[in-house]
């Protein structure tokens, strides 16, 4: 059974940083493109970024909100997706969720909250 | 303002037939597979559709989904009241280089 548990969000100050991690299980990690998507109740669902496997070559994208601010990144050898983002500021407040092979697996998510 | 545009709502009877349309371009339904997610309040999004009308094991054979050019459809037979919820399209858009989403369609059960 795939299994995607975030972790990390918390109450951060405007500016701040924050790394949330995600601990996967149930397939093989390092064959599967990893992605982020937050949701917010103004905004609603949106996608945050994607890591690509390292077989096809380990690619990053990142939407434009958050591109220069977000990095992505992944231990295989730990099963663990991670989304470190600086310069937050009050709209990246959302529900983060880890997402697996072309968001077809979902996290529960985590609560990032960005304070003025 | 999201890249798909869905209904904001749906509603039926039970046993109705509903449909929920999403609306794309050719940079992303046209070219690329679509999505379809259910949300329950206070829950993840869960897949529902994928691959434009394929579903994965364990969703209901009552959820089906179709795709024609730059538009597709979850249609949703036999409602149940365990179907309210928000439902969700999603596609990868090869010019924003990324998925985006439609804004979501809340189904209710008359």
């Amino acid at each position: 059974e795939v299994q995607l548990v975030e972790s990390g969000g918390n109450l951060v100050r405007w500016g701040g940083s924050l790394r949330l991690s995600c601990a996967a299980s149930g397939f093989t990690f390092s064959n599967a493109w990893m992605s982020w998507v937050r949701q917010t109740p103004g905004k609603g669902l949106e996608w945050v970024g994607r890591i690509k496997s390292k077989m096809d070559g380990g690619t990053i994208d990142y939407a434009a909100p958050v591109k220069g601010r977000f990095t992505i990144s992944r231990d295989d050898s730990k099963e663990t997706l991670f989304l470190h983002m600086t310069g937050l500021k009050v709209e990246d407040t959302a529900v983060y969720y880890c997402t697996a092979k072309d968001i077809g697996y979902w996290g529960q998510g985590t609560l990032v909250t960005v304070s003025s | 303002q999201s890249v798909l545009s869905q209904p904001p709502s749906v509603s039926g009877t039970p046993g109705q037939r509903v449909t929920i349309s999403c609306s794309g371009s050719s940079s992303n339904i046209a070219g690329n597979t679509v999505n379809w997610y259910q949300q329950l309040p206070g829950t993840a999004p869960k897949l529902l559709i994928y691959s434009d009308n394929l579903r994965p094991s364990g969703a209901p054979d009552r959820f089906s989904g179709s795709k024609s050019g730059t538009s597709a459809s979850l249609a949703i037979s036999g409602l149940q009241s365990d179907d309210e919820a928000d439902y969700y399209c999603a596609s990868w858009d090869d010019s924003l280089i990324g998925y985006v989403f439609g804004a979501g369609t809340k189904v209710t059960v008359l």
